[in-house]
């Protein structure tokens, strides 16, 4: 069973330009939350998402970010007009559906530089 | 709200030196309880947790004792190895409620030298 997906795993972009992060969640899993990781600090919890609905958006950004979990494919989050305080490892994290919503399960980044 | 407190590191020891990282956790709900470790360049591996008081996680010889009373679930490890060089952290849940948004501490990294 793969684990949690995420691509790509670094990204670079000016300011002002778009970057689109995915999130393919683990085989079963329905439940899907962003995280942001800026240097020197622990993970802040960013938005939630079930397939076609956004659960709970309370630590998103309220401008230029957005996050969607279509019925078919991964979870996209989208920053638009990046500036340079977007740098930062975002995570995204999976778990499964109403069986145990207590474990998330974590992918491997993507490293956002944003010059 | 939610908030989890880490002991300040870096931590540096010698190998089979005794680990212990202090997390305390605010008292609010009925949360689960988390430890995380991030190896450098990586994602968060779930290292171990506990679900209600008085419950003790562990793994790879990690361990945490969940304690409402002094509402802290501290880290532990008899002997720790280099290969245990890594960030850890501590994390809850929201508790009581229907999903599982995380709340982490700032971490703590560990370095352990030959």
């Amino acid at each position: 069973n793969a684990g949690v997906m995420q691509n790509p795993r670094h990204l670079v972009r000016r300011r002002g330009q778009e970057a689109r992060l995915r999130c393919s969640p683990m085989k079963g899993h329905s439940h899907v939350y962003w995280y942001r990781q800026l240097p020197e600090e622990g993970l802040k919890f960013m938005v939630y998402l079930q397939k076609e609905n956004i659960i709970d958006e309370s630590g998103m950004p309220k401008e230029r970010f957005s996050a969607e979990f279509p019925k078919e494919g991964p979870s996209i989050l989208r920053i638009q007009q990046v500036v340079r305080g977007d740098s930062a490892a975002y995570f995204c994290a999976s778990s499964p559906l109403e069986t145990d919503t207590d474990t998330q399960y974590f992918g491997p980044g993507t490293r956002l530089t944003v010059l | 709200g939610d908030s989890v407190t880490q002991m300040e590191g870096p931590v540096t020891l010698s190998e089979e030196a005794f680990l212990t990282i202090n997390c305390t956790y605010t008292a609010t709900g009925y949360p689960s309880l988390f430890w995380y470790v991030q190896y450098p360049g990586e994602g968060l591996q779930l290292l171990l947790k506990a679900t209600k008081a008085d419950d003790k996680g562990s793994n790879k010889g990690f361990e945490a004792t969940y304690r409402k009373e002094t509402t802290s679930f501290h880290l532990e490890k008899g002997s720790v190895q280099v290969s245990d060089s890594a960030v850890y952290f501590c994390a809850r849940n929201a508790g009581g409620t229907s999903y599982g948004k995380l709340t982490f501490g700032q971490g703590t990294i560990l370095t352990v030298h030959p």
